[in-house]
């Protein structure tokens, strides 16, 4: 079983659309849940970080982490072209650092 | 503040020759990452280098070997590249290590033919 599970995709949704990314993680000692946006030809960039669970809000885009059932999301609000990327998951407990393989999400203008 | 720059950012090589990746991550940074990623893999941590020590390394063969210089600027090596080699290489860099806020070089993209 990989350490994150990631849906690859790809997603596709009408520009002004909610998006719901997710992920999958299989051991409770990871206490730090990332996601990063990748667009193509470049190296990824840290969208919001979590610790422990709860949500995290930043403009348009919410974190969300439920321990209880291992599974983190991210909602985009109001979708833009620009969000057009990559997202990849990544978890992190102690020296352990795992990344999903990433969900490939365009936005229709 | 400049970001993480990586040089070459594309490279093709053939089977059996070895190359050498360089980094140099944000000033004030001392810890620097490298990662491969593939299509079919995703992002496979490398190692972490911090302050001239290697702190963590991945599940990866000895063929793949990197260093850290006392300006934080890290090399990354692979000698006999094997085609599977193929990747995207990115490095990271942070703070203090935290690698939940690392930032991420644009990536060398390798090619071995």
């Amino acid at each position: 079983q990989k350490e994150v599970e990631q849906d690859p995709g790809p997603l596709s949704v009408p520009e002004g659309a909610i998006v719901s990314l997710n992920c999958t993680y299989s051991n409770s000692a990871f206490q730090y849940f990332m996601w990063y946006r990748q667009y193509s030809r470049k190296g990824p960039e840290l969208l919001m970080y979590t610790y422990s669970s709860g949500n995290k809000e930043d403009g348009r885009f919410t974190a969300q982490v439920d321990k209880s059932s291992k599974y983190i999301s991210l909602f985009i609000r109001d979708s833009q072209p620009s969000d057009s990327a990559t997202y990849l998951c990544a978890v992190r407990g102690g020296n352990q650092f795992y990344f999903g393989t990433g969900t490939s999400l365009t936005v229709i203008p | 503040k400049a970001g993480v720059t990586q040089t070459p950012r594309y490279l093709i090589k053939t089977r059996g020759q070895q190359v050498t990746l360089s980094c140099s991550p944000i000033s004030g940074h001392r810890s620097v990452s490298w990662y491969q990623q593939t299509p079919g893999q995703g992002l496979q941590f490398l190692f972490e280098y911090f302050s001239e020590t290697q702190r963590n390394k991945g599940n990866f063969p000895g063929r793949f070997s990197g260093r850290q210089f006392s300006n934080s600027r890290s090399e990354m090596n692979v000698s006999t590249l094997e085609l599977g080699d193929s990747a995207l290489y990115l490095c990271a860099s942070s703070y203090q290590g935290n690698r939940e806020t690392q930032y991420f070089g644009p990536g060398t993209r390798l090619l071995v033919l």
